[in-house]
Formats: structure tokens, sequence, C-alpha cells
């Protein structure tokens, strides 16, 4: 059965602090790894990732993906109040119209 | 530029009763639609993809079905709805084709059956 696992599943910490959060994943016909933001509704796009030791950076947010260990992580630093947020990894299996398996999401929340 | 909505933003409805979601897509033509629901406390489950009109392929067995009666427009549908579908139902859409692609989301329906 295809499994994608966050971990942790809450995270509390400071303004300015830096976070990782992770991702592994048993799946068959693997593709592509997806890392979402999602706060109040819909999730929001961050990266998508398909090979192996290629960061991917975006202002204080980067990730990298390994496929030999079949996981995944995604940096925050210098955080901000705005990141309080459920992050949520996907991978994409088979070909064409991608089915993205989730994993249960990260609540990551930021004090002032 | 590409623009997915969902309507209606809330509903609640009794058990036993027909539903219709309605998810349509602008900006982009022949994109993949996506169905995904996420139930208090767990992450999305896919529901039913679609590659082109009146082509629906379902992930898990249960109370729902979905249709495509136009490019951009997708619906998801119950003739009895169950209390276990109440959820978060989520429409994504993403290009057409082999490559791999992102898939963006609606702003979604909160659904409660009581």
């Amino acid at each position: 059965e295809d499994k994608v696992v966050q971990s942790p599943l809450s995270l509390v910490v400071h303004e300015g602090d830096t976070v990782t959060l992770n991702c592994s994943y048993e799946v068959t016909n693997f593709r592509s790894l997806l890392w979402y933001k999602q706060e109040k509704k819909a999730p929001t796009f961050l990266f998508m990732l398909t090979s192996s030791g290629i960061e991917k950076k975006s202002g204080r947010l980067s990730s990298i993906l390994d496929k030999k260990e079949l996981f995944s992580i995604l940096n925050i630093t210098a955080t901000q109040t705005g990141d309080s947020a459920i992050y949520l990894c996907a991978v994409g299996r088979g070909w064409g119209a991608q089915k993205l398996v989730f994993g249960q999401g990260t609540r990551l929340t930021i004090n002032p | 530029s590409q623009t997915i909505h969902q309507w209606p933003a809330t509903l609640v409805q009794p058990v036993g009763s027909p539903l219709s979601l309605e998810c349509t897509v602008e900006g982009t033509s022949n994109p993949n639609l996506y169905w995904y629901r996420q139930a208090a406390g767990r992450g999305l489950q896919l529901l039913f993809y679609s590659v082109g009109i009146g082509q629906i392929s379902s992930e898990v067995p249960q109370n729902l079905s979905a249709s495509r009666p136009q490019d951009r427009q997708f619906i998801l549908s119950s003739k009895k709805l169950l209390l276990s579908d109440s959820g978060f139902y989520l429409c994504a859409w993403s290009v057409l084709g082999t490559e791999v692609n992102e898939q963006y989301f609606g702003p979604g329906t909160r659904l409660t059956v009581t």
C-alpha cells in the first residue's frame, strides 16, 4: 500500500527560528514529490521535486529530495508568524494524470 | 492566468439527501481534473480524476460519483449522503500530458452531513 509519512505532526517554534519538516514515502511508480502550504482553505503549491540532490529554493523556503532513501525535507529559515500553517507533502505516481498520495501534514505554529 | 472555482463554499445536508458540488477552471484548455476529500484530522485523499470529457477514474469505492460534462467542468455527486461523507472537498487541476505537472487546488467546499 502506498504510504507518505510526515514528521513531526506538530511543531511550535519562535519567530526567527529555522525549522526542518520531514517526509518519507513508500509509493509504487514514483514520479514526483510535492510540498504544499495549507492555511485556512486550499493548499497552495510550494515545490515539486523529481530529481535527487537538487535543492529547490524560494525565498526562505528550500527543499531537497533523496530518492535512494525515499525522503524529502522542507526547510524554512528565519521563520515569521505568516509561516504558520499546515505543510503537506504529496507523492505523485503514474503517468499522465498524476495520482497524488498525501501525508497527514505537519502543523507549524510560529510564536512571536 | 488560470483560476479554479468551486461552489458552494459550505453546505449542510441531512443524511439521505442528494449532493452536487461543482468545479470549473478558467484560463486553460484540456486540463486534468481531480476531486479530493480531506476528512477531519486526516490527509487529503484522491477520490476521482479525469483526463477528458466523459473520462472518469475512481480511486476508492464509495458513495460518490463524478462527471465531466464539459472540458473545464467537474461535478461531484451523491444520490444519498452518509454521515461519513462529511469533510472538506477540494477540486484540483493540472496540465494535461505525460509530463510531471503540479496540481493547483480550488478554494474547497466544506460539507457537513447531519
